[in-house]
């Protein structure tokens, strides 16, 4: 888990609230992912940056607001979330973004919208 | 349909037993496939990745692809009690972006 660092752990916000979450990877890789798991549902895949831009926006509203700026830091900015993004935040990195690459996770943020 | 599907369980076996996990995805050009274990409370790890059509063994795991009927499954021979978790199927897709689509789970449960 030391691989991929994920901070806070829990977070607790009201609808009105500006958080973010940060990871960062010690692996040397370049490329970098949020997803969110709710209850019962698959992982959702969030974003995707490699070599710090943008290559994947999976239809997120604009409340989540993703930012990138090296290779090794990822942040996730929340503002006037819902109850429903309640949810496990995870982060991932890979290598380079291909494939056949084994993606590295995070331990995860649990956030909970009151 | 859903991209990628396993049947939620709970799977619940003997310890000692084989445990047959069972996945099938809908993309017909997907390239990689890999499994996940996610013990409660904690982040998604890698069990096993299989490119290619066959089986590939490691340890008491076992993978399985089918691309012709679009199937992968794991075997977990002598299972244990550690091993009870949540297992994820992932399917990268056919395009070249690092996009995979995971499963929903399916929750093992190895009883002593």
């Amino acid at each position: 888990e030391t691989g991929v660092t994920q901070t806070p752990r829990h977070l607790v916000m009201g609808m009105t609230n500006k958080k973010s979450l940060k990871c960062e990877q010690h692996l040397g890789h370049n490329a970098m992912y949020w997803y969110k798991q709710s209850a019962k549902k698959p992982l959702e895949l969030m974003f995707v940056y490699n070599f710090k831009e943008q290559t994947e926006n999976n239809s997120v509203p604009s409340r989540f607001s993703p930012e990138c700026p090296n290779s090794s830091h990822l942040f996730l900015h929340l503002h006037t979330l819902q109850p429903e993004d309640s949810a496990l935040y995870l982060c991932a990195s890979t290598p380079g973004g291909g494939a056949l690459e084994t993606q590295y996770f995070g331990p995860g943020t649990r956030l909970l919208v009151l | 349909q859903k991209e990628v599907e396993q049947n939620s369980g709970p799977l619940s076996v003997p310890e000692g037993a084989i445990a047959s996990l069972n996945c099938t995805y809908s993309d017909r050009g997907s390239q990689s496939f890999f499994w996940y274990r996610q013990y409660s409370g904690k982040s998604p790890e890698l069990i096993m990745s299989i490119y290619s059509n066959g089986d590939k063994e490691d340890g008491r795991f076992t993978a399985q692809l089918n691309k012709a009927s679009q199937y992968v499954s794991l075997l977990i021979r002598d299972s244990q009690p550690s091993d009870s978790a949540t297992y994820l199927c992932a399917v990268h897709g056919s395009s070249n972006t690092g996009k995979l689509i995971f499963g929903q789970g399916t929750t093992l449960q190895v009883k002593p």
